[in-house]
């Protein structure tokens, strides 16, 4: 149980263009999900939280203009980059929350490469 | 504010021996979670174990167990029997009854042969 899916794995694309990420919860609704990026040999850095039907809660540092966040369902959360730029590269993972326990569950990442 | 802390940035341990990697939080509350998770060169993260505050027992899980020092806010995790599956990076996490997430640094573990 409690597992979540995220799509693309991978992505390249050119400077200029957006890209949207995907998070699934597929097998629980989940109420929160969670935005983090990390760069290589280093800790998750949290973007944004995102509640199902509302805005999302970004971080103090992150571009709600640049980094999109929508909650539509319970079992799902987009992530788009829009305008992205070389320096967005980086590994994004997100999670979704289990209330009960608080504990959070993660996607298997996407790696972002913009050229 | 509220900080883990993990003062070792990297590990080894020897095959089938025990290790145990340590993380300190600091909080003003009373009720919060505690976690360990595990990420493989996969970068799948993987919830390894959880430690409820208010439980004085300390959680196991199979190989893997915590000693949690509520008093110190001490938070450490063994690892028995260590296998070649667990080299990875281990964060230490916690999260209050604000729903805050808080991740330490992380830990590189390299099991050797």
């Amino acid at each position: 149980g409690a597992v979540v899916s995220q799509h693309p794995s991978r992505v390249i694309c050119k400077s200029g263009t957006s890209v949207k990420i995907e998070c699934r919860s597929l097998d629980f609704q989940a109420t929160t999900m969670f935005w983090y990026r990390q760069f290589p040999k280093k800790s998750l850095m949290l973007m944004a939280t995102s509640n199902e039907g509302s805005k999302a809660t970004y971080e103090q540092g992150v571009e709600k203009d640049k980094f999109l966040i929508n909650h539509a369902s319970l079992t799902l959360s987009t992530l788009t980059v829009t305008s992205a730029h070389p320096e967005d590269s980086s590994f994004y993972i997100c999670s979704a929350s289990v209330p009960a326990g608080r504990e959070q569950y993660f996607g298997p990442g996407t790696r972002l490469t913009v050229t | 504010a509220q900080t883990v802390t993990q003062s070792q940035p990297e590990m080894s341990v020897q095959e089938a021996e025990t290790v145990t990697l340590s993380c300190t939080y600091d909080t003003s509350e009373s009720n919060y979670y505690l976690f360990w998770y595990k990420q493989p060169p996969s970068r799948q993260m993987i919830l390894v174990i959880r430690q409820e505050a208010y439980k004085q027992q300390n959680a196991t899980e199979n190989r893997f167990s915590v000693n949690f020092q509520k008093a110190a806010k001490s938070f450490s995790l063994k690892i028995s029997d260590s296998q070649l599956g667990d080299t990875a990076m281990y964060f230490c996490a916690f999260i209050n009854t604000g729903n805050q997430f808080y991740f330490g640094t992380g830990t590189s573990l390299t099991v050797i042969p």
